[in-house]
């Protein structure tokens, strides 16, 4: 099992262009989470999913910022139009079962760079 | 809103010295408390978490609940503890690692 699995690992794009990070769970994962790493902060969360749906996006921002996970394929974590300040590094983990014993395993994240 | 504060960046001590990495966490509700680790080059990984009470690589955290605390202790440090630490709140208690609050992170260098 080679572990959660992103990429790219490293992402530059101009202001204004759109960014796609891909985020391929652990081989019988079905729960994924995204979390945003700011320089110099700690990481924070962003967005729960389950195959085809979204659980909890109580941590993204309401603009610009999407997700998915569908049935096919890797969860996508969509920026459009992107700023300065989205630069950061962002992880996806990924679970089995979303219970009190439960372990997230993370990714190595994606560093994104908006210059 | 949860926070959790780790108040040294950087913590530099000598092998077989004892080793403490303070975590404070302010949240109202139960919290589950977790310490995660990061070795050069390698992803975040769970340590340990305060439900399981456990000893791992010699690491133990004790959750103090009146002084709203979660630090991590080893009595002998050793080489290869050398990492970033970073302490992580859940605010639901019994979820596993679920909406995780990091802090900031604390960089452990063991001396030689």
């Amino acid at each position: 099992n080679a572990g959660v699995m992103q990429n790219p690992r490293h992402l530059v794009r101009r202001r204004g262009q759109e960014a796609r990070l891909r985020c391929s769970p652990m081989k019988g994962h079905s729960h994924v989470y995204w979390y945003r790493q700011l320089p110099e902060e700690g990481l924070k969360f962003m967005v729960y999913l389950q195959k085809e749906n979204i659980i909890d996006e109580s941590g993204m921002p309401k603009e610009r910022f999407s997700a998915e996970f569908p049935k096919e394929g890797p969860s996508i974590l969509r920026i459009q139009q992107v700023v300065r300040g989205d630069s950061a590094a962002y992880f996806c983990a990924s679970s089995p079962l979303q219970d009190m014993n439960t372990e997230a395993f993370f990714g190595q994240g994606t560093r994104l760079t908006v210059v | 809103a949860q926070r959790v504060t780790q108040p040294e960046k950087l913590l530099s001590v000598f092998k077989g010295a004892p080793v403490e990495l303070k975590c404070n966490y302010s949240y109202s509700g139960s919290p589950e408390l977790f310490w995660y680790v990061q070795y050069s080059r390698q992803r975040l990984q769970l340590l340990l978490r305060h439900i399981s009470r456990e000893s791992i690589k010699g690491f133990t955290a004790d959750l103090n609940k009146g002084e709203t605390s979660f630090h991590l202790k080893k009595p002998f440090a050793q080489e290869e503890d050398s990492a970033m630490y970073y302490c992580a709140l859940s605010p639901y208690s019994g979820a596993g690692s679920y909406q995780l609050t990091f802090g900031k992170g604390t960089k452990l260098s063991v001396i030689p």
